[in-house]
């Protein structure tokens, strides 16, 4: 079966970039997408089609794929967007809806 | 306001049975596309299944597929989760999430409901 690989965690001090990846066979050829899990709280969208942000979300929210690997970018992380964060993306052999297994990003 | 509710979370002994509703308001629900995703305690999401806007077209995870049963039904704007012999692993909070799709741009869970908790246990 597909699977995204992420980072259990990233730490980055407030002003920083943080970087988180999502690494997976085949990237190229699907998009990725990024949700943002706060504590307590239901997901998120923040990126969606590897690099677009929806309406709402801040400027600082990026997103890349180079095809090896994708990247969601925070530039200038703040202290709000401490949270869970998830890569998603769809294993096309079987039409499955695969998320990465999450990352805790900490603002401190 | 977009609004999906869901309710019939519970107590449940194993080999159990549950159905779950998602109540959709805010949005024309015959339109969408939608999914059911949990998330056990402390841990990551994981998609359960999906149907189509029509209910001709869905799909299950390999770990509920022929014990999870998704529907529809567009004239009340509500999905559903039929889940039989439940286990203990099936503990989670369960959220439907809707895609968005139009000319050509494809979202999927561009909106969640706030979830319900499965507790499967004797």
């Amino acid at each position: 079966s597909y699977e995204l690989t992420q980072p259990p965690s990233v730490s980055v001090s407030p002003g920083q970039t943080a970087r988180i990846t999502c690494s997976g066979d085949a990237l190229t050829e699907k998009y990725i997408y990024w949700y943002q899990q706060k504590s307590g709280q239901a997901p998120v969208l923040v990126i969606y089609e590897d690099s677009k942000r929806p309406s709402g979300i801040p400027e600082r929210f990026s997103g890349s794929n180079s095809g090896t690997m994708a990247t969601l970018s925070i530039s200038g992380a703040q202290v709000e967007d401490e949270a869970d964060y998830y890569c998603y993306s769809t294993d096309i052999s079987n039409n499955h809806k695969v998320f990465g297994g999450g990352t805790k990003l900490t603002v401190l | 306001e977009v609004q999906l509710v869901e309710s019939g979370g519970g107590l449940v002994q194993p080999g159990g049975s549950l159905r779950l509703s998602c109540a959709a308001s805010g949005f024309t629900f015959r339109s969408y596309e939608m999914n059911w995703v949990r998330q056990a305690p402390g841990k990551g999401l994981e998609w359960v299944s999906y149907i189509s806007t029509s209910g001709n077209i869905i799909y299950y995870a390999d770990s509920v597929k022929g014990r999870f049963t998704i529907s529809r039904d567009n004239a009340k704007n509500s999905l559903y989760l039929q889940m039989n012999s439940l286990r203990a692993e099936d503990t989670a909070v369960y959220y439907c999430a809707r895609d968005f799709s139009v000319r050509g741009v494809s979202i999927p869970f561009d909106f969640w409901g706030q979830g319900t908790l499965v507790t499967v246990s004797s």
